[in-house]
C-alpha cells in the first residue's frame, strides 16, 4: 500500500552540483508528472510522462530532464543546480482516461545554495 | 494560454464559519475540475467535478461547477481548526485521455481560528 513514493525527502546541493529526485509508484499508473511548489506560485508541472519511452515538458522544464523507463519509476534530474530552483518537489501519478484524480508524494524540499 | 485563478488568495475565519473559496479557469478542451487540500505535506484529493450544476458531498464540504461560467466554488460549513490547510483547483483537460498537462490554481490559504 505504498503508493506514490519520493526519495529523498530532503537535500541541500551547492550551486553547479547535479542530482536525481527518485519517484516510484506501485499502482500501474500510466501517467507520472512533477511539480514544484514555491510560496504564492501554486504548484507548477515540470515535466510529465503518460506511458514508458514517453515524456513531455510542463509549464517549467528548464534545467530539469525526465525519463520513464519502466511504469513504476520517473526521475527528475537537476543538471546543473541553481538557487532558484529551491523548491518543494512533488511527483503524482494517475490512470489515464482523465477522470483519475492525481495521487501525490510527500514531496522532497531541496535548497541550493 | 491556460489560466487557474483563485480567490481569496487567503481567508481567516474562526471555527464555525462557513467560507466560499472560488476557482475560475479558461483552459482549451476542458473535462473536469479537482479540488485538494494540501496541508503540511501532499495535496490530498477531495473532489472531481464534471457535471455543472451537480452538487459533490462529503461531510461539511461540498463543491458545484458552473461550466457556462468557467467556474466552480467549494464550500465548507462549520469550519474547524482542521480545515485550515491551502486548498487548490485544477481542471483537467482531454489529451490524449490522460490529464496531460495539469495546470493548478496558486490556492487558497485557509486558517480558521479557535
Amino acid at each position: 500500500n505504498a503508493g506514490v513514493t519520493q526519495t529523498p525527502k530532503f537535500q541541500v546541493l551547492k550551486t553547479g552540483q547535479s542530482m536525481t529526485l527518485q519517484c516510484a509508484q506501485d499502482m500501474n499508473h500510466e501517467y507520472m508528472s512533477w511539480y514544484r511548489q514555491d510560496p504564492g506560485m501554486g504548484l507548477r508541472l515540470i515535466h510529465y510522462s503518460v506511458g514508458a519511452g514517453i515524456t513531455d515538458q510542463g509549464e517549467v522544464p528548464n534545467g530539469y530532464n525526465v525519463s520513464r523507463s519502466t511504469t513504476e519509476d520517473f526521475p527528475l534530474r537537476l543538471l546543473s543546480a541553481a538557487p532558484s530552483q529551491t523548491s518543494v518537489y512533488f511527483c503524482a501519478s494517475s490512470l489515464l482516461g482523465g477522470d483519475s484524480p492525481l495521487h501525490f508524494g510527500n514531496g522532497t524540499r531541496l535548497t541550493v545554495t | 494560454e491556460d489560466k487557474v485563478v483563485q480567490s481569496p488568495l487567503s481567508l481567516v475565519v474562526h471555527e464555525g464559519d462557513t467560507v466560499t473559496l472560488n476557482c475560475s479557469y479558461e483552459v482549451t478542451n476542458f473535462r473536469s475540475l479537482l479540488w485538494y487540500k494540501q496541508e503540511k505535506k501532499a495535496p490530498t484529493f477531495l473532489f472531481m467535478l464534471t457535471s455543472s450544476g451537480i452538487e459533490k458531498k462529503s461531510g461539511r464540504l461540498s463543491s458545484i461547477l458552473d461550466k457556462k461560467e468557467l467556474s466552480s466554488i467549494l464550500n465548507i460549513t462549520a469550519t474547524q481548526t482542521g480545515d485550515s490547510a491551502i486548498y487548490l483547483c485544477a481542471p483537467t483537460m482531454n489529451y490524449g485521455g490522460s490529464q496531460g498537462n495539469l495546470i493548478f490554481g496558486k490556492g487558497t490559504k485557509l486558517s480558521v481560528k479557535p
